[in-house]
């Protein structure tokens, strides 16, 4: 059984272009959430899809948005690029939204320049 | 929000050695989680634990809900263990709410040597 797929792996962008990150769930989870991490702020929560609806929210500003489509695939964006951006971007997905047991991704690794 | 504290932040040992990690936290939650973040950045779950305790191999973690801490348990360690064991919690059981919104603790970094 696969499991979560992040897209791309590695990227670099420059101040002000947006980025678009993908996540591909294991099969037949519906739940899927998003964490940034960075060596200052360590693991954070930046939001939450069950059922393409966005469920939950952390504490990020509006630049930082997401999406889950019918297939329980999400995309996230962040537009206006900052330095502080720079970070590892954490996929992660459950059967249902109690978040009883949840799976990561391998991350994808975005630097801002 | 809710605080989530791991000791120690660094942890060195010999191969063969025995660990425990600490992971306290602020309020009365049912959801708690063990992960282990190898060198490529993935986290791995380990433990689904919100009380009681559980055993896989050569490790195992014990929730005492009640007192807010849980203690995770690496016995024999292997090289292979290395690396960063995260805590993490769902939110606050007075907020009512569901979902996998997890809170981190920073860590323990975890480095066995041969």
């Amino acid at each position: 059984k696969a499991g979560v797929t992040q897209t791309p792996r590695y990227l670099i962008k420059t101040r002000g272009q947006q980025v678009t990150l993908s996540c591909s769930p294991i099969s037949g989870h519906r739940s899927v959430s998003w964490y940034q991490q960075t060596p200052g702020q360590g693991l954070q929560f930046l939001f939450e899809y069950f059922s393409e609806t966005q469920r939950n929210k952390g504490n990020f500003p509006g630049r930082f948005s997401g999406r889950q489509f019918s297939n329980s695939r999400s995309e996230m964006n962040v537009s206006t690029l900052e330095l502080g951006d720079s970070a590892l971007y954490l996929c992660a997905s459950s059967l249902e939204p109690s978040g009883r047991t949840i799976y990561f991704g391998e991350g994808s690794w975005l630097t801002v320049v | 929000g809710i605080q989530v504290e791991q000791s120690p932040p660094d942890l060195i040992l010999q191969e063969g050695a025995n660990s425990t990690l600490r992971c306290n936290f602020s309020d009365s939650v049912n959801n708690l989680q063990w992960f282990h973040q190898n060198p490529w950045g993935q986290l791995i779950n380990l433990f689904y634990i919100p009380s009681g305790t559980k055993q896989n191999g050569r490790l195992s973690a014990t929730t005492v809900a009640t007192e807010r801490y849980s203690l995770l348990y690496i016995s024999s360690s292997q090289t292979t263990d290395s690396g960063v064991y995260f805590c993490a919690v769902g939110p606050p059981i007075k907020e009512e709410t569901s979902g996998s919104r997890l809170t981190f603790g920073e860590g323990t970094q975890l480095t066995v040597n041969p």
